[in-house]
């Protein structure tokens, strides 16, 4: 089936750790997301591809790392600078620029730093 | 800047009642609406997409309309279920191409049997 895979689904990091959160989608789609999700909060975006080898930040980039050296994947780097890191994360895709515009979500890594 | 609300963060109502969720925008400028569906620990799932040109989008028992001109947009849910039960995001869509989404926080759905 086709579809969006993230690992890990939970992880647990120390303060001063940079961890990396991945995200592989086999539905052949040109753009890729990443958006955090804080309890009671909507998403907000933190990095965007539209085509490999090009990224550009989104409103929450601060901390946060990105690379797009295939079609089908986009890591997400969260660096000791990010100053609150938990948080659960989520991968979306989407055909583009043809296609429809609907996103495709990933199931989601949960982040928590002890 | 483009803020998207969603009133109220929770609602619960008995099973087999038609309920309207609400989703206010403050920017017109939009190029879509999606609204999404979320059950707890999971990804988003989209339930409808509304072009700006459009009035409203229908998908079974589902019914989503825009307007843009008040910055509104509503989501219809006749005869509701135990299953849907979920939280259910807005999204505007505010820069074509990119597929740049400024979503609400939600509004936490329970359907009690």
């Amino acid at each position: 089936d086709g579809g969006i895979t993230q690992s890990p689904k939970y992880l647990f990091r120390k303060e001063g750790q940079n961890v990396t959160l991945s995200c592989e989608q086999n539905l052949n789609h040109d753009a890729m997301y990443w958006y955090r999700q804080d309890p009671g909060q909507g998403l907000r975006l933190i990095y965007y591809s539209q085509i490999v080898n090009d990224f550009q930040k989104g409103d929450i980039a601060e901390g946060y790392s990105v690379s797009r050296e295939k079609k089908e994947s986009f890591p997400l780097t969260v660096t000791s600078a990010q100053k609150n890191p938990t948080a659960f994360y989520l991968c979306a895709s989407r055909a583009w620029p043809s296609g429809a515009n609907v996103l495709t979500f990933g199931a989601g890594s949960r982040l928590t730093v002890l | 800047k483009q803020e998207v609300t969603q009133i109220p963060a929770a609602l619960s109502v008995p099973e087999g009642e038609n309920l309207v969720l609400n989703c206010s925008f403050t920017d017109s400028a939009i190029y879509n609406l999606q609204w999404f569906r979320q059950d707890p620990g999971k990804g988003l799932t989209s339930l409808l997409l509304i072009q700006s040109s459009q009035r409203e989008q229908t998908s079974g028992r589902l019914n989503a309309s825009l307007d843009k001109s008040s910055g509104r947009s509503t989501l219809y849910i006749a005869a509701s279920q135990p299953g849907d039960s979920a939280t259910y995001l807005c999204a505007a869509g505010i820069i074509q191409g990119a597929q740049k989404l400024v979503f609400g926080q939600g509004t936490r759905l329970t359907i009690n049997p």
